[in-house]
């Protein structure tokens, strides 16, 4: 069964690093977001990507906040300059074309910045 | 804009019992209605949506919830629950118009089952 990937499972990093989260969505689907749970809280939606642009984004997916499609099959979210509330579970999802309204979601990749 | 409320944030049930997770939702606009599971160091996976119809929806692992629009509500419902069910539980809801794409979670409800 096709899945959303994401790697690294866990990622730490010291505050004020760049780091990149990476995605590999189910192949054929066209919409692609980014979503975020800080420990303990709800999962937040960042971003939404279509045609090669953002089509949504939240408050919270500020210019620290970039994402990209650098190839046909990679979707990556690059926090620039990490701060300590940055640490949070990250997600990848995908959506296929018209009529496929559910999004499948990656395992996540938990981000700790120290 | 959208929210979700869980008012159960855990949910102990003995193996075998029923169970009810709830979930109500504010929208000015219509929705789409998901719950999701995810299972220990586990991503979300979708367990049953509503998006038109029927107001019963049926899902995998045995689960089914009922839309209720009067009632702004889409609690998911299990006869019987196994030890294979603790999990956390997030309801989620989408705007059904095209181009909007956000999904608005939850806080989650984390069922326990006690064997």
């Amino acid at each position: 069964e096709p899945e959303v990937t994401q790697t690294p499972s866990h990622q730490v990093t010291q505050m004020g690093q760049e780091v990149i989260l990476r995605c590999v969505p189910i192949s054929n689907h066209l919409y692609f977001y980014w979503y975020r749970q800080i420990l303990g809280q709800k999962v937040e939606f960042l971003v939404s990507f279509y045609n090669n642009e953002i089509s949504e984004k939240s408050e919270i997916f500020d210019d620290q906040f970039s994402v990209e499609r650098p190839d046909g099959s990679n979707f990556t979210l690059k926090i620039r300059s990490t701060k300590l509330e940055d640490s949070a579970m990250y997600f990848c999802a995908s959506r296929g074309k018209q009529g496929g309204t559910e999004a499948f979601f990656g395992q996540g990749t938990r981000l700790t910045v120290v | 804009a959208q929210s979700v409320t869980q008012l159960d944030s855990q949910v102990p049930v003995f193996e075998e019992a029923p169970v009810e997770l709830r979930c109500n939702y504010s929208s000015s606009v219509s929705v789409y209605l998901f719950w999701y599971v995810q299972y220990p160091n586990q991503g979300l996976q979708l367990l049953l949506k509503y998006l038109s119809g029927s107001t019963l929806v049926k899902g995998i692992n045995g689960f089914e919830a009922e839309f209720n629009k009067s009632q702004t509500s889409f609690h998911l419902r299990k006869p019987s629950v196994h030890i294979s069910d603790t999990a956390e539980y997030f309801c989620a809801v989408k705007p059904s118009n095209f181009g909007n794409e956000k999904l608005t979670f939850g806080t989650g409800t984390r069922l326990t089952i006690i064997p």
